[in-house]
């Protein structure tokens, strides 16, 4: 079974500019999470999909992130201006169901430099 | 605000020690996860505790839950340099479950 793939794995902009991260979840599942990852910190949860429905994104700073699941399957998260503050891996994470105690899979993330 | 401390920050040992990473709260989960992360790679899942005073194996890993539903530990007996990674713990609330991570701890086994 694929995994969670995401891509670019590396990405270096400098501030005020924009960018996009690609998610695909793995096969079937409903559920899809973006966290961010500063360095030295665990995950911190950024938005949650159930199917392309949002469940969560009261972490999201709105005013510069966004982030869409068209047709419940693949996901993109934008972050336009970024900011030096924005410097972080960013993690895609799927799930079979929403609730309970489901695994997260996790993908391999997108390190972002912002300079 | 949850939040989950955990310690040490960083661990450093030989291979055969033993070891035990404290995930402390103040706040009641509906489970608590252990996951082991990688450079460059994404966390994976070890194990899900859901009751409180639950203990789990997982080969040489042992895994527990405070009664109270607010800490957990993880212990390694005679750790080995695979165990090498960040440990993070992460707690489940809601009925979205969702999870809060913690800071996590750096461990280095050495041959």
């Amino acid at each position: 079974e694929a995994g969670v793939a995401q891509s670019p794995r590396y990405k270096i902009i400098e501030k005020r500019q924009s960018v996009a991260f690609w998610c695909n979840p793995i096969s079937g599942h409903a559920t899809l999470y973006w966290y961010q990852q500063i360095l030295g910190q665990g995950p911190k949860l950024l938005i949650q999909f159930q199917n392309n429905g949002v469940v969560d994104d009261s972490q999201l700073p709105k005013d510069r992130f966004s982030a869409e699941r068209l047709k419940g399957v693949d996901s993109t998260l934008k972050i336009q201006p970024a900011k030096l503050e924005d410097s972080a891996v960013y993690l895609c994470a799927s799930s079979v169901g929403l609730g309970g105690t489901y695994e997260q899979y996790f993908g391999p993330g997108t390190r972002l430099t912002v300079t | 605000t949850q939040l989950l401390e955990q310690s040490p920050q960083f661990l450093s040992i030989q291979e055969g020690e033993n070891l035990t990473v404290y995930c402390n709260s103040s706040s009641v989960f509906s489970s608590l996860q252990w996951y082991r992360q990688e450079p460059g790679e994404g966390p994976v899942l070890l194990v899900t505790v859901v009751t409180g005073g639950e203990v789990k194996k997982l080969k040489r890993l042992t895994f527990q839950f405070g009664d109270a539903r607010k800490d957990s530990s993880l212990h390694i007996t005679a750790a080995q340099p695979g165990d090498t990674g960040l440990y993070l713990c992460a707690g489940g609330s809601g009925g979205y479950n969702k999870l809060i991570f913690g800071a996590g701890t750096r461990l280095a086994v050495h041959p």
